[in-house]
């Protein structure tokens, strides 16, 4: 099975900061990964797809670079609506993994 | 308008079965891989089963393999998840989700899934 580890964590930040979450595979993955955000209480949605792809309607603050077992989602001058949780998601071979998360926190 | 609606959680002992089930609407159901996505309350995401394409392959995670299945019945545009042999581990909030790795992803609002004797 291939393993995701996200880092950091937890990450504190001021708005208009920029934020790098790191997802790094077991093995190698090619470009089969999706970042997703989470609100408290609310479901996930997918911000990025194929590793550095925006999904549409997706401010373009946000970004994801990366291939093989090297990933970074990037967020260029945090907002208020961005405080949330962040997941890869690597679905190369099953079963498919999440990465633990990253809260985003205010400073 | 694409809707996805769970139902089924509830409060069961371990041991026991529940049955999910997720109500599509609003697009053509039977031309979608469908998914199963858990979250145990205040930790992370987990996938748990997927039905992809139009031979219905199935795919599970590890933790669930040989006790959950999933199908889909087309004609009711309704996803299904039983879940035999339940552990306190699959407490959870449970999704069904299209699209969760391409296209616009369509997630439900989830179903609690509590274990405990």
């Amino acid at each position: 099975d291939i393993q995701m580890t996200q880092s950091p964590s937890s990450l504190s930040a001021s708005v208009g900061d920029r934020v790098t979450i790191t997802c790094r595979a077991s093995q190698g993955i090619r470009n089969d990964l999706g970042w997703y955000q989470q609100k408290p209480g609310k479901a996930p949605k997918r911000l990025i797809y194929a590793a550095s792809s925006l999904q549409s309607g997706v401010p373009s603050r946000f970004s994801g670079s990366g291939s093989g077992t090297e990933f970074t989602f990037t967020i260029n001058s945090l907002q208020p609506e961005d405080f949330a949780t962040y997941y890869c998601l690597q679905h190369n071979s099953y079963p498919w993994t999440f990465g633990q998360g990253t809260k985003v926190e205010v400073k | 308008e694409v809707l996805l609606v769970e139902s089924g959680g509830g409060l069961v002992k371990p041991g026991e079965s529940l049955r999910l089930s997720c109500a599509a609407s609003g697009f053509s159901f039977n031309s979608y891989s469908m998914h199963w996505v858990r979250q145990a309350p205040g930790k992370g995401l987990d996938w748990v089963s997927s039905i992809i394409g139009s031979r219905n392959y199935m795919y599970f995670a590890d933790s669930v393999r040989g006790r959950f299945t999933i199908s889909r019945d087309n004609s009711k545009n309704t996803l299904y998840l039983q879940m035999d042999s339940l552990k306190a581990d699959d407490t959870a909030v449970y999704y069904c989700v299209r699209g969760l790795v391409a296209g616009e992803d369509y997630w439900g609002q989830g179903t609690l899934v509590t274990v405990s004797s």
